[in-house]
């Protein structure tokens, strides 16, 4: 156990669906970020909030849609996605201001698009 | 972008052994972290090591750090079956963006 929690674990969805995926953590922390793994590639950084501002976007298709409404909370909502975006995704948190931040991640949720 | 490449992208070993991963990474960074997946699962972090430090030590992990060539190496001593797991470098960069390697699979044969 992390502290981070994302749920659901896993969804699958259709192409026309509209879903959400959740992420919580109650650490204190103040950066939480949404990074995508797809197999056979490299962890992929989509979305970085910062005391609930988004300061990163790396060229995310707009069919994703991060929400940050508080600092424990963060959302990424869904539509019209493509197979291609079945994958691995993983909400992650971090304390800003120290050198030595670790960052925590969640266990995953594992989307389906089909 | 992806940070930087790691060296080996698959490792076999016999339990009781030694294996050491490397890393390489592009960009400056604060600190670099490491970490495992086990299948299917989240990622669990082992070690950070800053910038301004070249080695550290947790248990039977030894993570080394230059930065003069960008590269970073872990080493797990007297591995053990349950170490089997995908191993992942990561740079934080002065935004607190964590940027990952591509992994080493690890396989520790019993």
């Amino acid at each position: 156990e992390t502290g981070v929690t994302q749920t659901p674990r896993h969804l699958v969805m259709g192409m026309t669906n509209k879903k959400s995926l959740k992420c919580e953590q109650h650490l204190g922390h103040n950066a939480m970020y949404w990074y995508k793994q797809s197999a056979k590639k490299p962890l992929e950084l989509m979305f970085v909030y910062n005391f609930k501002e988004q300061t990163e976007n790396n060229s995310v298709p707009s069919r994703f849609s991060p929400e940050c409404p508080n600092s424990s909370h963060l959302f990424l909502h869904l539509h019209t996605l493509q197979p291609e975006d079945s994958a691995l995704y993983l909400c992650a948190s971090t304390l800003r201001g120290l050198t030595g931040n670790t960052i925590y991640f969640g266990e995953g949720s594992w989307l389906t698009v089909v | 972008s992806q940070q930087g490449e790691e060296d080996p992208q698959a490792l076999s070993i016999q339990e009781g052994e030694n294996a050491t991963m490397n890393c390489s990474y592009k960009t400056s960074i604060n600190n670099l972290q490491w970490y495992r997946q086990n299948s299917g699962r989240g990622l669990v972090h082992l070690i950070l090591i800053r910038s301004n430090e070249r080695e550290k030590h947790s248990g039977r992990l030894r993570v080394t750090l230059d930065t003069s060539k960008k590269s970073s190496s872990l080493l797990i001593t007297a591995s053990r079956a349950a170490d089997t797991a995908s191993y992942f470098c990561a740079g934080m960069d002065s935004s607190y963006k964590l940027i990952f390697g591509s992994g080493t699979r690890l396989l520790v044969r019993p």
